[in-house]
């Protein structure tokens, strides 16, 4: 079975930076790494997505592992207002299904 | 520019019936995915539509469960015989490209609640 997996939950201090892991076994070649977030009752929103090499944006930096089977969200400064749920993405390999990590819950103490 | 809309915002229904949601994407673009969030619970992909291509259907959750897009316009998620455990929000995203090429943009979903 296709599988993406994440951390239930990880915590970090205000100004610190966060590394959020990810694996996704079963990627394709082709297809792209996404994350998401979600705000406490908001809808998800869009953080980054990169491909195979390290990719940076205003909001983080990704960090796809040489066999692209794992990658890493990086938050360089938590604040307070990125806790939040974060989401892991990947297409199964060979279908047009998008397999979902369960989300990793971030708590930023100030 | 617009943003993904859907409609209901919010539905109630009675165990039994059949319900429909829309859901309006960004003009032009090409893919259009379905999701469904259980109260408390993570997001979990149902579908998604690439320009006139066939869905792949089998992330449906049952055969209550069907979907309809005509070209690269509006699409409809449709729930018969709906049940208890259907009570979720119902989220749309649409992306100017597919296959994950671009950001997928969410509407503010459709909260369903089966009673």
């Amino acid at each position: 079975d296709a599988k993406t997996t994440q951390p239930n939950s990880m915590e970090s201090n205000e100004e610190e930076p966060v590394h959020l892991p990810c694996n996704h076994s079963t990627i394709s070649g082709t297809d792209y790494i996404h994350w998401y977030r979600q705000l406490p009752s908001q809808g998800p929103e869009y953080v980054i997505h990169g491909l195979t090499s390290n990719v940076n944006n205003r909001m983080a930096s990704l960090a796809i592992a040489e066999d692209r089977k794992s990658s890493t969200l990086i938050l360089h400064r938590a604040t307070l207002r990125d806790a939040a749920v974060y989401y892991c993405i990947s297409w199964v390999g060979g279908s047009e299904k998008l397999v979902f990590g369960k989300g990793t819950k971030l708590t930023v103490n100030p | 520019g617009a943003g993904v809309s859907q409609s209901p915002s919010n539905k109630v229904t009675e165990k039994g019936k059949d319900v429909e949601l829309r859901c309006d994407p960004i003009s032009g673009h090409t893919a259009l995915y379905w999701y469904r969030q259980r109260l408390g619970q993570g997001l979990e992909f149902l579908i998604y539509f690439q320009g006139n291509s066939a869905p792949d259907k089998s992330g449906l959750p049952s055969d209550r469960f069907s979907a309809e897009r005509t070209g690269e316009s509006v699409s409809t998620l449709t729930i018969q015989r709906t049940q208890q455990e259907d009570s979720a929000v119902y989220l749309c995203a649409s992306s100017e490209r597919g296959r994950g090429l671009d950001e997928q943009y969410f509407g503010p979903g459709t909260r369903l609640t089966v009673t």
